[in-house]
């Protein structure tokens, strides 16, 4: 079975420090992985995908993440935090075979701080 | 921007009364979901389709139906609502990636 561990469900920077979100997945087969971005009182929006083609993928607003399978992870960063960042970040796993669910992780609330 | 909508957006109803939760998708994707989601809390699969005539249940038991007659609808209903049902219910479609409603936030009172 496949399942998502988000290492750290507050994660708390300062205005234009770096960011690191960090996620481990367990997987039997080759997964496909994403990271959601959830505002308050809103859906959740695509921020990044892999799909095997680079292991570095990048996404919409600076963010960017890495696909290590070796240490099962893929974890998301971004440079430089601005206070638009603060929200709710799923990991997300797809699940195997033909069913294709998506397995979330708990989450991340980030906090930026001026 | 997704094409996907979820209707009504904030609800509150009486303990008792029957509520259908609309969804719908204008992208064609087969592959439907619906997940209940507490305030600050995880997302919890209640059901989910692969198609017409296709439903299945999710992780989390939920007292709640699904039907899909057509690909690009997917309505939720609770015969009963209970306070116990209050929660934030979000709607989503795949093709690769999914794409997900702005979600119907509901209080049974």
């Amino acid at each position: 079975a496949q399942s998502v561990t988000q290492l750290d469900s507050h994660v708390s920077v300062s205005e234009g420090t770096p960011v690191l979100l960090r996620c481990n997945y367990s997987s039997s087969y080759s997964p496909s992985l994403f990271w959601y971005v959830q505002h308050p009182n809103k859906g959740l929006q695509l921020l990044l995908k892999y799909t095997s083609a680079a292991t570095l993928v990048k996404g919409i607003n600076g963010f960017e993440a890495e696909f290590k399978k070796s240490e099962t992870s893929f974890h998301l960063t971004k440079p430089s935090a601005h206070m638009s960042d603060a929200a709710e970040y799923f990991c997300v796993v797809s699940d195997s075979g033909g069913y294709n669910k998506l397995i979330f992780g708990a989450g991340t609330r980030l906090a930026v701080h001026p | 921007e997704a094409d996907i909508y979820q209707t009504p957006r904030y609800l509150v109803i009486g303990t008792g009364k029957k509520i259908t939760l609309e969804c719908s998708q204008t992208m064609g994707h087969d592959k439907m979901y619906w997940y209940q989601q507490d305030p600050g809390m995880e997302l919890h699969l209640i059901h989910y389709s692969y198609g017409v005539n296709s439903t299945e249940k999710g992780d989390l038991s939920s007292e709640s139906t699904v039907s899909r007659i057509r690909t690009e609808h997917f309505p939720l209903t609770l015969e009963s609502a209970r306070p116990s049902h209050t929660s934030q219910y979000l709607c989503a479609s795949r093709g690769f990636e999914a794409f997900f409603g702005q979600g119907t936030r509901l209080t049974v009172v």
